[in-house]
Formats: C-alpha cells, sequence, structure tokens
C-alpha cells in the first residue's frame, strides 16, 4: 500500500463547476499537507498548505484535512479553464521529506 | 520575483556525457531538495540537503551526485547520463526548524537524453 494515494484522473468538469480533489493516507505522523498545481512542463506551484485538521480557504480554494480519517482535499469553488492543470497533495512530518501523491489530472471545460 | 530559480530551463545532452543542473533560492532557506519527475508520475525525491549535510535517497543511483556549495546554490551533477534519465528535474526548497515548513518549488530543468 503506498502512503499516499490519490486518484489520477483525469477529471473534466464544466467551468464554474466545484471541483473535489482529495487524497488519503496511511501514515499517521504525517503533520504537514500541501496542494501543488501543476501546469505542463512546469514546477509544482504551492497553492495551500495546512498544519492542522479542519478547513482552509484562500479565494476560490479550500483545503480541508481530517487526521482522524487520514483524508485530505482540496475544493475549488467558480472553477476556470485557468485552473486546468495537474494537482499534486503532499504531506510530511518534522524533518523528513514530502510524500507526493501520484497527482489528478483536471480539466476544466468551457 | 522568483524564489527558486533553476537553470537551465532546458538542457539536451548526448548519452554518457556529464550534465550539471543549478539551483538557487533567495529564500534563506535551510533544506534544498532534488527531485526526478517522469512524465505523469508524482516527483521522486533523489537527495536533499539540510544545511551542509547530505542525505541521499537508498534508491538513487550512483550516477547522481550533488554540490551545495552555499545556503543559495545546489547542483545536481548526472556523470553518465543515460536514456532513462530524461525528465523533469525538480529543485525545492523549506525551511525545517519553523511552523511554516512548506516547500516551494522552482521551474524545473528538463532533460533530454539523445
Amino acid at each position: 500500500q503506498k502512503e499516499v494515494e490519490q486518484d489520477p484522473g483525469p477529471l473534466s468538469v464544466p467551468e464554474g463547476a466545484i471541483v473535489s480533489l482529495n487524497c488519503t493516507y496511511s501514515n499517521s505522523a504525517f503533520q504537514y499537507f500541501m496542494w501543488y498545481r501543476q501546469y505542463s512542463r512546469k514546477g509544482p506551484e504551492l497553492l495551500m498548505y495546512t498544519y492542522s485538521s479542519g478547513n482552509k480557504e484562500d479565494g476560490r480554494f479550500t483545503a480541508q484535512v481530517d487526521k482522524s480519517s487520514k483524508y485530505i482535499s482540496l475544493f475549488i469553488r467558480d472553477s476556470q479553464p485557468s485552473d486546468s492543470a495537474t494537482y499534486l497533495c503532499a504531506m510530511k512530518f518534522g524533518n523528513e521529506k514530502l510524500t507526493f501523491g501520484t497527482g489528478t489530472r483536471l480539466t476544466i471545460i468551457p | 520575483d522568483a524564489m527558486v530559480i533553476q537553470n537551465p530551463r532546458y538542457q539536451v545532452t548526448q548519452f554518457g556525457k556529464p550534465v550539471t543542473l543549478s539551483c538557487s533560492q533567495t529564500l534563506n532557506h535551510n533544506v534544498m531538495y532534488w527531485y526526478q519527475q517522469k512524465s505523469s508520475q508524482a516527483p521522486k525525491l533523489l537527495f536533499h540537503y539540510y544545511d551542509k549535510d547530505f542525505n541521499n535517497e537508498a534508491d538513487t543511483p550512483d550516477n547522481f551526485q550533488s554540490r551545495r556549495p552555499n545556503t543559495s546554490f545546489c547542483f545536481l551533477d548526472i556523470r553518465s547520463p543515460g536514456l532513462g534519465d530524461a525528465a523533469m528535474y525538480l529543485c525545492a526548497t523549506s525551511r525545517v526548524g519553523s511552523v511554516n515548513t512548506e516547500a516551494f518549488f522552482g521551474q524545473g530543468t528538463r532533460l533530454t537524453v539523445v
């Protein structure tokens, strides 16, 4: 079993829809949780960072962490074609390395 | 105001010819990472520096080496590139030891081996 599981997609939704992206993890030691957006042929761009259970909102993006269920989500409201990218979840604990999900490829259809 | 800068963005090298990729950062972060990312795959950690301490992943081939001459710069050396080493190479930094320990990535160097 992988430490971090993420549905690779692809996921296609119409413009304006709410998008839900999810990761589950098995290592209860993970403390820090990140979501990255990666456009084709570019480096990952940090979207959201959190280190506690609950919700964190930034504009159209909401990150949700449920440590008891070992489950994290990223919600995108009012999705735009410019949101089309691969979304990677990542997590770590202490000084350890980042562990990534495989990424979900998202397409927003105009 | 790029914070993690990788050069070059695109690199073509010949099979077996040594190549060096560079990364610099303006964030004064104490940790620098090198990842390899192949198409449609998650980034795979090759090694990282915690300050000057080098940490190699167990499955990183000996063909890959790294240098960190100072806080701001880190280099990835591929001694004898093979066709299987063609990938995007990503540099990232983070500040370990504080609450804000998120990692920031550069734009990557896409390596082609011919």
